[in-house]
């Protein structure tokens, strides 16, 4: 069975610059996550996908993140205007449904840099 | 609002040395408790878990984590640890209901010393 999949796994930009994530997640997974992981700390949730409706986006910066899960399987996250707090590793994460929510499977990341 | 606290940043310990990495937890509700690990480059990937029933739980690489109610407490221990274990370790809380999110921990770093 693949695992999660994120490309692209390293980016640097500079500031007000934007950029964009994406994520594959398991197949037949109809919850999809996205994780902000900033050096020296745990992840923190995003966003939270059900097939293709959000479940969950209350620690989402909206007025510079965006994140979409057309069809319910792909799912992109935008950075647009990046700042330099938006330094982090960026997960997604996968789980079979809502109810199995605490049995979570990580993609590798996608490192940003912001300078 | 649930949160985790692990008490250690790093814990340096050396080959066959037994490791002991601490996690409380503050919940109002009943909770399901987790251990993430982080290898060097690699995705987060499930150690262990608590969801009921016995509060020891194990995982098939040698760890353990006991939950402890009265403490809010998920430790984890190994009693030997191998240089392959060197890694980053996440506790996680989720409440004990469905669709719940995770909410993890700082992390520990564990180097593992030959």
């Amino acid at each position: 069975e693949a695992g999660v999949a994120q490309s692209p796994r390293y980016k640097i930009i500079e500031k007000r610059q934007s950029v964009a994530f994406w994520c594959n997640p398991i197949s037949g997974h109809a919850t999809l996550y996205w994780y902000q992981q900033i050096l020296g700390q745990g992840p923190k949730l995003l966003i939270q996908f059900q097939n293709n409706g959000v479940v969950d986006d209350s620690q989402l910066p909206k007025d510079r993140f965006s994140a979409e899960r057309l069809k319910g399987v792909d799912s992109t996250l935008k950075i647009q205007p990046a700042k330099l707090e938006d330094s982090a590793v960026y997960l997604c994460a996968s789980s079979l449904d809502l109810a199995l929510a605490y049995e979570q499977y990580f993609g590798p990341g996608t490192r940003l840099t912001v300078t | 609002a649930q949160s985790v606290t692990q008490l250690d940043s790093q814990v340096p310990v050396f080959e066959e040395a037994p490791v002991e990495l601490r996690c409380n937890y503050s919940s109002s509700v009943s909770v399901y408790l987790f251990w993430y690990v982080q290898y060097p480059n690699q995705g987060l990937q499930l150690l262990l878990k608590y969801l009921s029933g016995s509060t020891l739980v194990e995982s098939i690489n040698g760890f353990e984590a006991e939950f402890n109610k009265s403490q809010t407490s998920f430790h984890l221990r190994k009693p030997s640890v191998h240089i392959s274990d060197t890694a980053e370790y996440f506790c996680a809380v989720s409440k004990g209901a469905a669709g719940n999110k995770l909410t993890f921990g700082g992390g520990t770093r564990v180097l593992v010393k030959p």
